[in-house]
């Protein structure tokens, strides 16, 4: 069964942290997303990731195939990045179907 | 560029009565298409895909129904709806791995 697993749940931190939070998935998968949901609910895409790393500003994701892993790394942390983190894996086939975790719910402190 | 667009963003129904969410992409095109649901403290949930006009798989069985009338409209329906549809709807699509979100709607069934 094809599923994946983030961890933490939850996260709080406090303005200027490091960050990191985890994506593991089973089986193989074509390629990994990385998604951020504000609290109105509408999704924004950060990442998608088939191998290495990937940098964008102050968020990097990086991957491990043969761990069937994921992270993906906020530094600096700012309240604005407050947000539910969501990693979705692309099983591919002709169905294209996407399996999505259920989430980090981060708050950063000021 | 591609885009993605989903409405409404906000909906509040009574139980009984109709539904009719829509999305349509620009961009692209023959994509393949989803509908899926996150309940309040779960994950997204798929509920559709579609790989073509006409084409749908359902992947639960459920109060709800999908349409494909276009290769870049899909429609998420139901007759009567219950409290239990309650809930966020997104509808994303993928071609070649690269994957597309729309602000998804948060429906309240009362």
């Amino acid at each position: 069964k094809n599923e994946v697993e983030q961890s933490p749940q939850n996260l709080t931190a406090q303005e200027g942290e490091f960050i990191t939070i985890n994506c593991s998935y089973s089986v193989g998968i074509s390629a990994l997303h990385w998604l951020q949901q504000h609290p109105g609910g509408g999704i924004v895409s950060l990442f998608m990731l088939s191998s290495g790393k990937k940098k964008h500003g102050r968020l990097i994701a990086t991957i491990n195939i043969q761990e069937k892993h994921s992270s993906l790394h906020i530094t600096a942390s700012h309240p604005r990045d407050s947000a539910v983190y969501i990693c979705a894996g692309d099983y591919g086939g002709s169905q294209g179907n996407l399996i999505f975790g259920k989430g980090t719910k981060l708050s950063v402190k000021p | 560029s591609q885009t993605i667009h989903q409405w409404p963003a906000t909906l509040v129904q009574p139980v009984g009565s109709p539904l009719s969410l829509e999305c349509t992409v620009e961009g692209t095109s023959n994509p393949n298409l989803y509908w899926y649901r996150q309940a309040a403290g779960r994950g997204l949930q798929l509920l559709f895909y579609s790989v073509g006009i006409g084409q749908i798989s359902s992947e639960v069985p459920q109060n709800l129904s999908a349409s494909r009338p276009q290769d870049r409209q899909f429609i998420l329906s139901s007759k009567k709806l219950l409290l239990s549809d309650s809930g966020f709807y997104l509808c994303a699509w993928s071609v070649y791995r690269e994957a597309f979100f729309g602000q998804g709607t948060r429906l309240t069934v009362v």
